[in-house]
Formats: structure tokens, sequence, C-alpha cells
């Protein structure tokens, strides 16, 4: 489709695994972002990439999450050794430069 | 820090009726704006966004206002459907920057 496509959609995990989450954008989107949102929360911004930038890191919460964008299209999400609190919806996005198009996201639970 | 701020979890409206859902912002930098729509387990969906250069703009049923002395920002639907149920997200950024997410505001539309 043409539309931003996150894999897998659900991802069950056990704590202390490490999990990739991966992100395919819209075509020719030069823009790539990754939030997330736990349970009642809002959208919390992770990482931005725009272009050949350097990213945007600012939001990753620990350094247990990296991100990496190949190529200026596919990107993936790392989390290594998972904790219980990382589970949420992962979400990716893409933009030209106007408004973002999501994914569907990635749901992960941690157990 | 929380830049963007919806500070109504909630708002019920009966169908036919106007919904007002509202938003403030702290960055006066903020140039571009914009509203999605968000269902249970799917992604957000961009529904209408507004430049700093304007105070209102329009898409059918769809009208966000924009106050850049009080900043502020707000989206009317008229008349509310029942299908308008969802979780609404305002964002904005400056330039080609990240945005930022408030909170959320989860409409409800009685029939």
């Amino acid at each position: 489709g043409a539309g931003v496509s996150q894999s897998p959609s659900n991802k069950v995990t056990e704590k202390g695994k490490d999990v990739e989450l991966r992100c395919d954008p819209i075509s020719g989107h030069t823009a790539l972002y990754w939030y997330r949102q736990s349970l009642g929360q809002g959208l919390e911004f992770l990482i931005y990439f725009q272009g050949n930038s350097a990213p945007d890191k600012s939001g990753l919460p620990s350094d247990r999450f990296s991100a990496e964008r190949t190529g200026g299209s596919v990107s993936t999400l790392t989390i290594q050794r998972t904790q219980q609190e990382d589970s949420a919806v992962y979400l990716c996005a893409s933009s030209l430069g106007g408004e973002a198009f999501f994914g569907q996201g990635t749901r992960l639970t941690v157990v | 820090d929380q830049q963007v701020k919806q500070n109504s979890p909630s708002l019920s409206v009966q169908e036919g009726r106007i919904s007002i859902l509202n938003c403030d912002y702290t960055n006066s930098m903020f140039d571009y704006f914009l509203w999605y729509k968000k269902y249970p387990a799917e992604g957000p969906t961009f529904l209408i966004s507004i430049s700093s250069i304007k105070d209102k703009n329009e898409d059918g049923r769809f009208t966000v206002f924009l106050n850049k002395s009080a900043k502020h920002l707000s989206l009317h639907i008229v008349p509310s459907q029942p299908g308008d149920s969802a979780v609404y997200f305002c964002a904005a950024k400056v330039n080609f920057n990240k945005f930022y997410f408030g909170s959320g505001t989860k409409l409800n539309v009685k029939p």
C-alpha cells in the first residue's frame, strides 16, 4: 500500500529480551518520526530523522533505546533489555514537511 | 516540557450539535498546527492543519481557529456525528522539526 507500514503489529516479549520494531515510511518522505503511547497517555516523542541530518534523539527515554534509518527509508527502533514500563504502542510517522502520516503502530507488551 | 496542552481529557456532545476541542501552546515559534483523530487500535489520522499566518481554516464540517496572541487553537466540528467519536490530538511544530502533541481529548458524540 501507499501508507506507512509497521511490523510487527503486536509483539509480546519477556522482560530482559531485545526487540526490534520496523517502519516502512511513505516512499519519498524525507522525515520519519517515532512516538509511543502508553496506556491512557498522550503521544510521547522518541526520535526524528530528517533527510541526511543527524537525528533528533532527545526523546529516547534511556540508552536501551536506539533507532536507525537505512538509506533514508526503512527505520528500525531497537529496545534492549526490555522492561515492563516499555509496554506501549509504538507509532511511526513520515512526512514531506507538512502533515505527518502515521502507521497503525506496534503494540509491545513486556511480560 | 509540555509545550502543547489539551486540558480537557474528555468531551460529550449530542449528535447534530457543535463539538469544540481546545488546545493551548507555550512556544511562540510554532508556525504550523494540526489536528489528528485516533480510533482505538489505529494510528492517528490527519484531520486538518493551519499555518501561523492564518487564523482560520475550514474543511467541510471541520474548522480550525488559531489565536496567536492567546496561544490557543481550537477545532470545531459542526454538525457532530457519532462517527466522530474518537480521541483528538492537537499538534504543533516549528518549521522542519518534530511535532509536539497534546495529551488528547476523547470526544463522545451521543446519538
